[in-house]
């Protein structure tokens, strides 16, 4: 079975610095998608960043990347210049590719942003 | 199109009771998720829906949750006798199958049900 595993409850960084935020995940298969959701407070959970497993290049989206190393299963996701909206539950997560059913979420990491 | 809405958005009930949420997805989106999010945790799986057909169920959905898309469009999920084991958040997702795996799951705002 696959599972996923955020070893970070919470974490805190100061606007505008730099954070890296952990996730692991264990799979038998080859092919798959992982993302990192955010979810703010009281509002609906989006989708950050994507990463495709047979792709090597690292995902990037603004100041949001990813360093996906895949025979060590590990996914984590750097924020630079942290912003206050940044502030959230991020959620490390799995799913199979070319199948479109259930996503696998780890536990999350609640992020605070300091002034 | 103002994406995925799910009410209500809070619902308190007392144990034992019936309840329903509805699901309303993205216009033209064919595949429709449900997802409990109990606190502290993150997402799980509970069932999906391609068009009308129920495709999938996880085991943590027991005899007493049963969900519905009857004309393809909107979902409804409903729990009967609930317990207290129940509470927590109850999110929609919806997409759109083109091409097999790379379609994103847009989620709702949750319902969010605390029994007492």
């Amino acid at each position: 079975a696959q599972t996923v595993t955020q070893s970070q409850p919470e974490m805190s960084v100061q606007e505008a610095e730099t954070v890296t935020l952990s996730c692991t995940y264990d799979t038998s298969e080859s092919d798959y998608y992982l993302f990192w959701y955010k979810q703010p407070p009281s509002r609906q959970m989006i989708l950050v960043i994507r990463q495709e497993a047979y792709k090597q290049q690292n995902a990037t989206e603004n100041r949001f990347s990813v360093n996906f190393q895949k025979a060590a299963k590990s996914f984590s996701l750097k924020i630079s210049d942290s912003q206050l909206g940044d502030a959230a539950m991020y959620f490390c997560a799995y799913r199979l590719a070319n199948r479109d059913d259930k996503i696998i979420f780890g536990k999350g990491t609640r992020l605070h942003i300091l002034p | 199109d103002t994406g995925v809405s799910q009410d209500p958005r809070h619902k308190i009930t007392k144990r034992g009771q019936n309840v329903t949420f509805r699901c309303d997805p993205i216009s033209e989106h064919n595949r429709l998720y449900w997802y409990r999010q109990t606190l502290g945790q993150g997402p799980e799986f509970l069932t999906y829906f391609q068009n009308e057909a129920q495709l999938e169920k996880s085991r943590l959905l027991s005899d007493r949750f049963s969900a519905e898309r009857p004309k393809g469009s909107f979902s409804t999920l409903e729990i009967q006798r609930t317990e207290q084991g129940d509470s927590a958040m109850y999110l929609c997702a919806s997409s759109l199958a083109r091409s097999a795996g790379r379609n994103e799951q847009f989620f709702g705002p949750g319902t969010r049900l605390t029994v007492l």
